[in-house]
């Protein structure tokens, strides 16, 4: 099992659209959890961390199964720039708990 | 703050070729690490620093080596260049955080070609 598995995408959806990724991770004693967001041919960026109680940010929701070792991500009301790939992330505790560890990522591509 | 920078954006090398990608943070990150992103296979570590003298492996390390000579600089070497290392580069830091809820913050990268 890879250690960070995402759905494989792409997600085409219209504007106004409610779209959802998941993310399944492999080590139980990982403890920090992201989600990034990357544009074309540019670095990743922080999109939100994720808390086990679950945290929403604007249209953005993430959602922490600790027992499932599962995280989403919710958009709600999608707009053309919404259209990135979207990177999970984990930390990794095995290697002195500050590496991290990336999803291969989900494309999402917002049409009008 | 600049942030992280990368230089250079883009190279082009010859098999068996060094070089030196370089790497600076003026954030006074702790931690600083590389990673390579290669088509459908996400982004990869290959080295990384808790601090200056201290580095260790990633994921990918073969064919790089690293060091930390200061807390700002995170350089890394190409020995021999091979057309496998073909990649886009990224460097990124963070503060040492013993709760681990710090996140990363990323150069813009530097893609690398080698012939």
């Amino acid at each position: 099992r890879k250690e960070v598995e995402q759905d494989p995408g792409p997600f085409n959806v219209p504007e106004g659209a409610t779209v959802a990724f998941n993310c399944t991770y492999s080590n139980s004693a990982s403890q920090s959890f992201f989600w990034y967001r990357q544009d074309c041919r540019k670095e990743p960026k922080l999109l939100m961390s994720v808390y086990s109680s679950g945290n929403e940010d604007g249209r953005f929701t993430a959602q922490l199964n600790r027992a499932s070792q599962y995280i989403s991500l919710l958009i709600r009301d999608s707009k053309l720039s919404d259209s990135a790939t979207y990177l999970c992330v984990v930390n990794a505790p095995n290697q002195a708990g500050t590496a991290l560890i990336f999803g291969k990522g989900t494309t999402l591509s917002v049409s009008s | 703050n600049a942030g992280v920078t990368q230089t250079p954006k883009f190279q082009v090398l010859k098999t068996g070729q060094s070089m030196t990608l370089q790497c600076a943070q003026d954030m006074n990150h702790e931690y600083m690490s590389w990673y390579r992103q290669d088509p459908g296979m996400g982004l990869r570590l290959i080295h990384y620093s808790v601090g200056a003298g201290i580095t260790d492996q990633g994921e990918v390390p073969n064919g790089y080596n690293v060091s930390r000579s200061t807390t700002e600089d995170f350089p890394l070497r190409l020995l021999s260049a091979a057309p496998s290392q073909t990649s886009v580069y990224f460097c990124a830091s963070k503060p040492l955080d013993r709760g681990l809820r710090e996140t990363q913050y990323f150069g813009p990268g530097t893609r690398l070609l080698v012939l």
